[in-house]
């Protein structure tokens, strides 16, 4: 069964303390691994795509990386307005299947 | 654009009383994804649907849900009748398909389902 296991749940950090939330998954055939933040009362806002094993997104303080077995996001000098829930998801190879899996989400919480 | 627009925002209502949530998603798109998000299971695919047309809805809890996209502008998901169990936020989101390739999906502000 496809599974996908996000790392710690909740994370607490000061502002300018660089720390990495992590992104576990077993699944057959993986199509493209997704992040995205959600803050509370909306949707959640896409922050990248990864392919295959190596790629590396940037995006302001966030760097996200993908191995065959894991996604890490990593965050540099966060400040409060990173606070957020970032939630990370997997496309899998399966017929004409579009659905993503998604993690319970990794609860971020930046302090000033 | 606009991006995914849900309606209503907010539903209250009473155990047995139908449920009516609206979506259109951006246009161009023609996948529509429908999501429930609850504390306990997190983000749950519920159904989706291509150029309109339902392919899999194998995440549809039981028979009082049921979805319908009558063109590619809008989508109806329907809860008859509601129990206190379906209270939760539900999501639309939508893409556009690339040959071969997942993209991201785009999602709404959701609608916040309180079943008393």
């Amino acid at each position: 069964e496809d599974q996908v296991t996000q790392s710690p749940e909740a994370l607490r950090l000061q502002e300018g303390e660089s720390s990495s939330l992590n992104c576990s998954y077993t699944v057959s055939g993986l199509r493209g691994l997704f992040w995205y933040r959600q803050d509370p009362g909306k949707g959640p806002e896409f922050l990248f795509t990864l392919y295959s094993a190596g790629e590396e997104k940037e995006k302001e303080r966030l760097k996200a990386t993908l191995t065959k077995k894991e996604s890490f996001l990593h965050i540099t000098a966060p400040k409060p307005e990173d606070s957020a829930t970032y939630l990370c998801a997997v496309g899998i190879s399966s017929g004409s299947a579009r659905q993503l899996t998604f993690g319970s989400g990794t609860q971020l919480t930046v302090l000033p | 654009d606009a991006g995914v627009i849900q309606s209503p925002r907010h539903e209250v209502t009473e155990m047995g009383q139908e449920v009516t949530l609206r979506c259109k998603p951006i246009s161009g798109h023609d996948y529509l994804f429908w999501y429930r998000q609850t504390m306990m299971r997190g983000l749950e695919l519920l159904i989706y649907f291509n150029n309109n047309v339902p392919i899999d809805d194998s995440g549809m809890p039981e028979d009082r849900f049921s979805a319908k996209m009558p063109n590619a502008s809008f989508s109806t998901l329907k809860i008859q009748p509601s129990e206190p169990r379906d209270s939760a936020v539900y999501f639309c989101a939508s893409d556009i398909s690339t040959s071969g390739k997942y993209n991201e999906q785009f999602f709404g502000p959701g609608t916040r389902l309180t079943v008393l």
